[in-house]
């Protein structure tokens, strides 16, 4: 099974910061490689699909980049609206794998 | 509107079984792939089982195999999870979710509200 490392499991970043979230495959899983964001209480929402490519209406402060295994999820500012858990997924293969996921709290 | 709603939760005893159903609307249900995907209480995401649009294809997590099914209707848009031989571990808050494509699992680009299963004695 391919297994999904996420780092940091949590950070606290103000309105306005860079923030950068990496999720690290136990091997290669080419760009099959999906981001979600879960806000407490709700379903997650896809954020970037194939690695890099951004979901229809997310803004384009989040972007995705990385290939093989080491994946990085950016937002470019950080909004009001941004505090969540951030999750990366592979489906390079079944058992589909999620990261532990990223908790992204206010400082 | 595309919309998932789940059914069917609740609490059952450990060796029961429960079967959740998920209704679709607002896109050709038919067409795509679908997902059950579980959280625990405040834990992370953990995929359960994926179905290709047509049915022909099942895969399910290791913890899952063997006691839990995946299946569905195309005729009345449903998607359906029987779960039997239910255990602790499997408390958690079951998610009904959609595939952007049909036949393979590709990434996730709808999910429902989720519906709640507890198994406790």
């Amino acid at each position: 099974d391919i297994q999904m490392t996420q780092s940091p499991s949590s950070l606290f970043a103000s309105v306005g910061d860079r923030v950068t979230i990496t999720c690290r495959a136990t091997q290669s899983i080419s760009s099959y490689l999906n981001w979600y964001q879960q806000k407490p209480g709700k379903a997650p929402k896809l954020l970037i699909y194939a690695a890099s490519s951004l979901q229809s209406g997310v803004p384009s402060r989040f972007s995705g980049s990385g290939s093989g295994t080491d994946f990085t999820l950016t937002i470019s500012s950080l909004q009001p609206d941004d505090f969540a858990t951030y999750y990366c997924q592979q489906s390079y293969s079944t058992p589909l794998t999620f990261g532990g996921g990223t908790k992204v709290e206010i400082k | 509107q595309v919309q998932l709603v789940e059914s069917g939760g609740g609490v059952v005893q450990p060796g029961g079984s429960l079967r959740l159903s998920c209704a679709a609307s607002g896109f050709t249900f038919s067409s795509y792939g679908m997902y059950w995907v579980r959280q625990a209480p405040g834990k992370g995401l953990e995929w359960v089982t994926f179905i290709r649009f047509d049915g022909s294809n099942k895969y399910y997590a290791d913890s899952v195999k063997g006691r839990f099914t995946i299946s569905r209707d195309n005729s009345k848009n449903t998607l359906y999870l029987q779960m039997n031989s239910l255990r602790a571990e499997d408390t958690a808050l079951y998610y009904c979710a959609k595939d952007f494509g049909g036949k393979a699992p590709v990434q996730i680009d709808i999910w429902g509200q989720g519906t709640m299963v507890t198994v406790s004695s």
